[in-house]
């Protein structure tokens, strides 16, 4: 199975920030990696696929990068409402492992 | 509305079954992939089986032998039979719309949930 490992497992960043959270695959994956968003108590929130493409809706503040092995979430300009855990999630093989998440909290 | 509404949830006894259900509206769903995914409480996300447009099911290392994934087009519903439950299986039970009838592809929209306890 591929593992996903995200980092930092949390971080502490004010409103106007710029926030990147790392998430590496065991192995390569092309660009089969999306990124989510999940508020507590919530359902998680599809945010970006294909390692890059923003799903309909997302603010263009959220952007994704990488391939292969090594892959990035960067929020630009944090808002209020963007506090909240964030997971990666390959789907080039079966299991689709997620990453372990990443809380955002506020500093 | 496109949204996905799960259901069957509740507390059940270890080594029983329960069959928990997604029912999808706004959109073709015959057309698309399903996924199911689990948070057992205060942990992160597990993916644990799809059932793809043309019937391809795969499964989650943990739930592989008891759990079932099955879908019903012409109610827009997919279900998923869990038997020989175990306490590690208590979490919360999202569906998930894949964004294509393949399986290995990302998920563009999430139902709210349904809570299984398992508990003597």
């Amino acid at each position: 199975d591929i593992q996903m490992t995200q980092s930092p497992s949390s971080v502490s960043a004010s409103v106007g920030d710029r926030v990147t959270i790392t998430c590496r695959a065991s192995q390569g994956i092309t660009n089969y990696l999306a990124w989510f968003q999940q508020k507590p108590g919530k359902a998680p929130k599809s945010l970006i696929y294909a390692a890059s493409s923003l799903e309909s809706g997302v603010p263009s503040r959220f952007s994704g990068s990488g391939s292969g092995t090594d892959f990035t979430l960067t929020i630009s300009n944090l808002q209020p409402e963007d506090f909240a855990t964030y997971y990666c999630q390959h789907y080039n093989t079966f299991p689709h492992t997620f990453g372990g998440g990443t809380k955002v909290e506020i500093k | 509305q496109v949204q996905l509404v799960e259901s069957g949830g509740g507390v059940v006894q270890p080594g029983t079954s329960l069959r928990v259900s997604c029912e999808g509206s706004g959109f073709t769903f015959i057309s698309y992939a399903m996924h199911w995914v689990r948070q057992a409480p205060g942990k992160g996300l597990e993916w644990v089986a799809v059932m793809s447009s043309d019937g391809n099911k795969k499964y989650g290392d943990s739930v592989k032998g008891r759990f079932t994934v099955s879908r019903d087009n012409s109610k827009a519903t997919q279900s998923l039979q869990m038997s020989n439950l175990r306490g590690e299986d208590t979490a919360v039970y999202y569906c998930a719309k894949g964004r294509s009838g393949w399986p290995n592809d990302a998920f563009d929209l999430w139902g709210r949930g349904t809570t299984v306890t398992v508990s003597s």
